[in-house]
């Protein structure tokens, strides 16, 4: 079965650099959320699109911007790296009516910034 | 806004053993659904069970199954017959019921150690 496709699947960055993680969910999902799992620490959600406009916000830092095309793959744009951005961010998608077992998520991408 | 506690960073277990983790949440909501979510070594993201806070029977999913207090705001996994491939990070995380999917809000996590 298709799953979420993150890419790339690790990066290294320097500070001050920008970042762009891609994400494309399971076919027919219309939405997709990112989440942010600093070392050690919980996922924390950071926004979410459903048919390309954004649904909900987290704390994401002004930084980072995201967006979801008319294919319904989504990018995180991450710029002004700090060392404090290195982390695990995941994508999830999901239909948008409620059904848990549809909500998948990626394998993540893993931000390293030196 | 929802938070969600398990006060217990790490347990350890033996193998065939049974071991119960906690965890508590903090609501106003009336219709949401909880989980426990599975985080191995490979970072990946998994689902172990889910539960609709307006059901009152526990979910059960093969050797795992919950203890649903919706009073208490209590939501515990049992993990009977535990064995190697259990051990991982499990993450107890709270979804907002609005007729379509949400964002989930996690607890902190616990590390769980299987034993051979």
């Amino acid at each position: 079965a298709a799953g979420v496709i993150q890419s790339p699947r690790h990066l290294i960055k320097e500070k001050r650099e920008t970042a762009t993680l891609k994400c494309y969910p399971i076919p027919r999902h219309d939405t997709v959320y990112w989440y942010q799992q600093g070392p050690g620490q919980d996922p924390q959600f950071l926004i979410s699109f459903y048919e390309k406009m954004q649904s909900d916000k987290g704390s994401i830092p002004d930084r980072f911007s995201a967006q979801q095309f008319s294919d319904y793959h989504s990018e995180l744009n991450m710029s002004s790296l700090e060392l404090g951005d290195s982390a695990l961010y995941f994508c999830a998608s999901s239909p948008h009516r409620y059904d848990n077992y549809g909500y998948t998520f990626g394998s993540g991408t893993r931000l390293t910034v030196v | 806004a929802q938070t969600v506690t398990q006060s217990q960073p790490e347990m350890s277990v033996q193998e065939a053993e049974t071991v119960t983790l906690s965890c508590t949440y903090d609501t106003s909501e009336n219709n949401y659904y909880l989980f426990w979510y599975k985080q191995p070594p490979s970072r990946q993201m998994i689902l172990v069970i889910r539960q609709e806070a307006y059901k009152q029977q526990n979910a059960t999913e093969n050797r795992f199954s919950v203890n649903f207090q919706k009073a208490a705001k209590s939501f515990s996994l049992k993990i009977s017959d535990s064995q190697l491939g259990d051990t991982a990070m499990y993450f107890c995380a709270f979804m907002k019921l609005t007729g379509a999917n949400s964002k989930l809000t996690f607890g902190k996590g616990i590390t769980l150690s299987v034993r051979p």
